[in-house]
């Protein structure tokens, strides 16, 4: 059964800063992996899509890398923002089924 | 283009109750999906409908819980005499083509259920 990991658990920088989550999953039999962002009360919002082909995607200050052998993803956030404070939710599916399998997040404070 | 909707946003209930939350998917989208995030926890997948179809039901609760994607209106999930431990948010998600490997999920803002 897949096991997503997300470390840390919670972060605060303050602004200005650039930074990294981690995301490790135990099997490597991956279709895609996602990232998200949960604002506090409401749902989530896809950041990310990697198919298990690919090695990265970018968009705007947001870059996310797959490495599928050893199980792991990072999302590196560039000159963060106060705006960027919320829970990022790494989300695996994979290549038979049809759910995805969550991290349970990294809650990111960026501090003014 | 309207989001996935989920409604109502918040849910209380007596233990014992029925709680019905409803989920509209995106304009175009068949597919629909129930997860559900327990305090602390990560989302965890319950059901993957299509239109008058369960595909997948292999995270939901074998007693109480039910789930229904009807040709016409919105995806039902049901929960029936309703227990503290089913105090969660619900969150919903819709793709226009099947399966999560085939397309990104698009997820609504979830129904918060409170069971006192």
């Amino acid at each position: 059964k897949q096991e997503v990991t997300q470390i840390p658990a919670a972060l605060s920088v303050p602004e200005g800063e650039n930074l990294v989550l981690n995301c490790s999953f135990t099997d490597s039999a991956i279709y895609n992996l996602q990232w998200f962002r949960q604002d506090p009360g409401k749902g989530l919002t896809s950041l990310l899509l990697i198919q298990s082909s690919q090695r990265e995607q970018t968009s705007g200050r947001l870059n996310a890398s797959l490495d599928k052998s050893s199980g792991r993803s990072t999302l590196y956030i560039a000159a963060s923002q106060p705006g960027d404070s919320a829970t990022y939710l790494c989300a695996v599916s994979a290549d038979t089924g049809n759910q995805f399998y969550f991290g349970t997040g990294t809650s990111l404070t960026v501090i003014p | 283009n309207a989001g996935v909707m989920q409604n109502p946003r918040h849910l209380v209930r007596r233990r014992g109750q029925e709680a019905r939350l409803r989920c509209s998917p995106m304009k175009g989208h068949s597919h629909v999906y129930w997860y559900r995030q327990l305090p602390e926890e990560g989302l965890k997948f319950m059901v993957y409908l299509q239109k008058e179809n369960i595909i997948d039901e292999s995270g939901m609760p074998k007693e109480r819980f039910s789930a229904e994607f009807p040709k016409e209106g919105p995806s039902i999930l049901r929960i029936q005499q309703v227990v503290r431990g089913d105090s969660a948010a619900y969150f919903c998600a819709s793709s226009l083509r099947s399966g999560a490997f085939t397309d990104t999920q698009y997820f609504g803002p979830g129904t918060r259920l409170t069971v006192l």
